[in-house]
């Protein structure tokens, strides 16, 4: 079965610092998602990428799709304490559109 | 902006009662689903919903969990005769489609703790 891997786990970055998440597919990855959670709370959509090559960016959040090495990224620049949280990347399964998703990485930011 | 909405926020539940979580997705979507996040573990895919019948479902899925959508507002998941393991956050979902055009609107979830 397909599975998503994320690294790193969690990150601690200091405040104005840049950093990137990867999230690694074991098959063929058809698009993905990539969300943020708070601890105990419900998904916040981030970013949708559709096929290889795609970068999408909303404010300071950067994501690209490389399709080849079935792998996203996701760069924050500048990252500030309102991006901490955990940030979760979601792919479909083979492409019934059902969502697998990878465990996440928690971000803490240090003022 | 329209958003999902679930309720309870938090249902605390005895082993082997019925529950049912509700939600009532964006109104103008015809794709629902559900997941669910036991703490600290990944989301999990349940069951997606369209056009009145399941169109998939995952192997968590199974008998004693049942979906229905009664009044063409709400979407409601039961379990049947909870049990311990089934502790966790539930997530409704809905989109416009199903497809990678369309983001997938998460509802803020319910936590369910199983007793």
């Amino acid at each position: 079965s397909q599975e998503l891997e994320q690294s790193p786990q969690s990150l601690i970055v200091q405040e104005g610092k840049n950093l990137t998440i990867n999230c690694t597919s074991s098959k063929t990855l058809y698009g993905l998602y990539w969300y943020k959670q708070k601890y105990g709370e419900g998904l916040i959509f981030l970013m949708m990428l559709q096929k290889g090559g795609e970068e999408k960016s909303h404010e300071k959040i950067t994501a690209k799709l490389d399709e080849k090495k079935q792998q996203s990224s996701l760069h924050i620049t500048a990252s500030q304490p309102s991006h901490a949280g955990i940030y979760l990347c979601g792919a479909p399964m083979d492409s019934n559109y059902q969502l697998i998703w990878g465990a996440g990485t928690k971000l803490i930011i240090k003022p | 902006e329209p958003e999902v909405t679930q309720t309870p926020s938090h249902q605390v539940t005895q082993m082997g009662q019925e529950v049912i979580l509700r939600c009532v997705p964006i109104s103008n979507h015809l794709y629902f689903y559900w997941y669910r996040q036991i703490l600290g573990q990944k989301v999990e895919f349940l069951v997606s919903f369209y056009n009145n019948e399941i169109s998939e479902k995952s192997e968590i899925f199974d008998d004693q969990f049942s979906v229905e959508r009664p009044d063409g507002s709400n979407f409601t998941l039961k379990i049947r005769s909870t049990k311990l393991e089934d502790s966790a956050m539930y997530f409704c979902a809905s989109n416009i489609e199903s497809s990678l055009l369309y983001e997938q609107y998460f509802g803020p979830g319910t936590r369910l703790t199983v007793t």
